[in-house]
């Protein structure tokens, strides 16, 4: 059974850092891309990041880019997302997806359940 | 702004058919396959249409998924109260190197 587990999300300060975490089984992890994706209260998704299946390869949203970045280690089949320089605007649930293929340029057939990440004073 | 453009809202009775549709560019839906999904209220989104028109394995055949040009439709039949959701499409844009999504149409059933 496919699982992804996040953790780390919390209040932050406006300018500080957080790190994501999630932490996956039930498949073979390096052989597949993985995304980030975010939802505003009562908002819409919003892709933020996919890193391939390898990690050599990635893509942000431009609304993130230059602060956030995406990483995994396939040797503990966790992924990772760096949050530094935290504005409100990044209030929102965070979720790992996992992609179909290789690349992440794909569909997202599994969900994790989310974690909340709060920017504020 | 979402790239992708879906209606805010959908209603139907039970056991009545709706669509919902999405509309994006060459770039977009124009360039790349399209999926579906659904999410119940307080819970994550769950795949319900991949490839602009196959369904994953657990995912009732009253869920049906069409493709033409540079616009994508969610059909359901059989509509029951379960399926108050909000759904979005979603797809890779070429031009954006960029998952996109669409804003999302609540369906409400009557």
């Amino acid at each position: 059974e496919v699982q992804l587990l996040e953790s780390g999300g919390g209040l932050v300060q406006p300018g500080g850092s957080l790190r994501l975490s999630c932490a996956a089984s039930g498949f073979s992890f390096s052989s597949y891309g993985m995304s980030w994706v975010r939802q505003s209260q009562g908002k819409g998704l919003e892709w933020v990041s996919g890193i391939s299946g390898s990690g050599g390869s990635s893509d942000y949203a431009d609304s993130v880019k230059g602060r956030f970045t995406i990483s995994r280690d396939n040797s503990k089949n966790t992924l990772y997302l760096q949050m530094n320089s935290l504005r409100a605007e990044d209030t929102a649930v965070y979720y790992c997806a996992k992609g179909n293929q290789v690349l992440y340029r794909s569909y997202f057939d599994y969900w994790g359940q989310g974690t909340l990440v709060t920017v504020s004073s | 702004q979402s790239v992708l453009t879906q209606p805010p809202s959908v209603s139907a009775a039970p056991g009545q058919k709706v669509t919902i549709s999405c509309s994006g560019s060459s770039s977009n839906i124009g360039d790349n396959y399209v999926s579906w999904y659904q999410q119940l209220p307080g819970t994550a989104p769950k795949l319900l249409i991949y490839d602009n028109n196959k369904r994953p394995s657990g995912i009732p055949d009253r869920f049906s998924g069409f493709e033409s040009g540079t616009s994508a439709t969610l059909g359901i039949t059989g509509l029951q109260t379960g399926d108050e959701a909000d759904y979005y499409c979603g797809t890779w844009d070429s031009s954006l190197s960029a998952v996109v999504f669409g804003g999302g149409t609540k369906l409400t059933v009557l």
